[in-house]
C-alpha cells in the first residue's frame, strides 16, 4: 500500500508556480521522499528526492516539513508540458522498488 | 538522467500467442530491473523484480509461468507474456537501477491482445 496521500487533481495557470502537496505521516527515519511524474502514455520521469533538507534542481524544488510528515513539490514556472500525474513516494534510498499511489493529476491552464 | 529503452512501444497480438518486451539500460549497468503494469486510469502496479543472473521475484498474484522474466545481462531484461489473452492488454513499464541512483523508467509498451 502507498504510504502517501495526495489530492487527486489540481489546476495551475501557465507561468505560475505549481505547488503539489503530499502527506506521509508514517514515514520512517531511513525513508526518502521521491517525486516522479507521468505524462500521458509515457513511463514515469524522475523529478527530485530528499531526506529532510529542502532540495532544488533544474526541474523543481522539494520542501519537506521539519517533522517530515509532509512535503511540497514546487514547479516554479509551470508550462503546458508540465501537465501530468505527479507521484509522491516514500522509500528507503537504494531500494528502488517503488510503490505508486494514485498521484495528483496536474493540469496547466493556458 | 540515465536512459532506459523499451521495445516495442506498441504491440498487437492475437489471443493465445506470446509477446516479448525488451528493457535495456543504455548508459549504465542495471543490477536490478523492475516490471510494472498499468491499466487505464489506474496507477502502476509492480509485477516483479529482476536481478541480473538470478530468478525474478514476483509480487503476490502475478503468475510467474505466464509472465516470464529473463535478466541475462546487466543491460537487458525481457518480459514475455505467454498465451496472451485480452485481459492481459495493458501498459507495461520497466525501470532500472544500478543501486546507487534513483530508478529510471522506460517509455512503456502498450500491449493489445485481440
Amino acid at each position: 500500500d502507498a504510504k502517501t496521500t495526495q489530492p487527486p487533481s489540481m489546476d495551475c495557470a501557465e507561468g505560475r508556480a505549481a505547488n503539489l502537496p503530499c502527506n506521509h505521516s508514517t514515514i520512517s527515519g531511513n525513508e526518502y521522499v521521491y517525486w516522479y511524474r507521468q505524462i500521458h502514455s509515457q513511463g514515469p520521469q524522475y523529478i527530485i528526492h530528499g531526506l529532510k533538507n529542502n532540495e532544488t534542481n533544474e526541474m523543481a524544488s522539494l520542501i519537506i516539513t521539519e517533522d517530515r510528515k509532509s512535503s511540497t513539490l514546487i514547479l516554479p514556472h509551470a508550462t503546458l508540458r508540465d501537465t501530468a500525474v505527479y507521484y509522491c513516494i516514500v522509500n528507503p534510498f537504494g531500494n528502488e522498488k517503488l510503490t505508486f499511489g494514485t498521484g495528483t493529476r496536474l493540469t496547466i491552464i493556458p | 538522467g540515465a536512459v532506459v529503452s523499451q521495445h516495442p512501444s506498441r504491440v498487437i497480438c492475437k489471443s493465445g500467442t506470446s509477446v516479448k518486451i525488451e528493457c535495456r539500460s543504455l548508459d549504465f549497468q542495471a543490477t536490478t530491473m523492475f516490471w510494472y503494469r498499468q491499466f487505464p486510469k489506474q496507477s502502476l502496479m509492480l509485477m516483479a523484480t529482476s536481478n541480473e543472473g538470478s530468478k525474478a521475484t514476483y509480487e503476490q498474484g502475478v503468475e510467474k509461468d505466464k509472465f516470464l522474466i529473463n535478466h541475462a545481462s546487466l543491460t537487458l531484461s525481457t518480459l514475455t507474456v505467454t498465451s496472451a489473452h485480452p485481459e492481459d492488454s495493458s501498459f507495461y513499464i520497466c525501470s532500472a537501477t544500478d543501486s546507487h541512483t534513483e530508478a529510471f523508467f522506460g517509455q512503456g509498451t502498450r500491449l493489445t491482445v485481440v
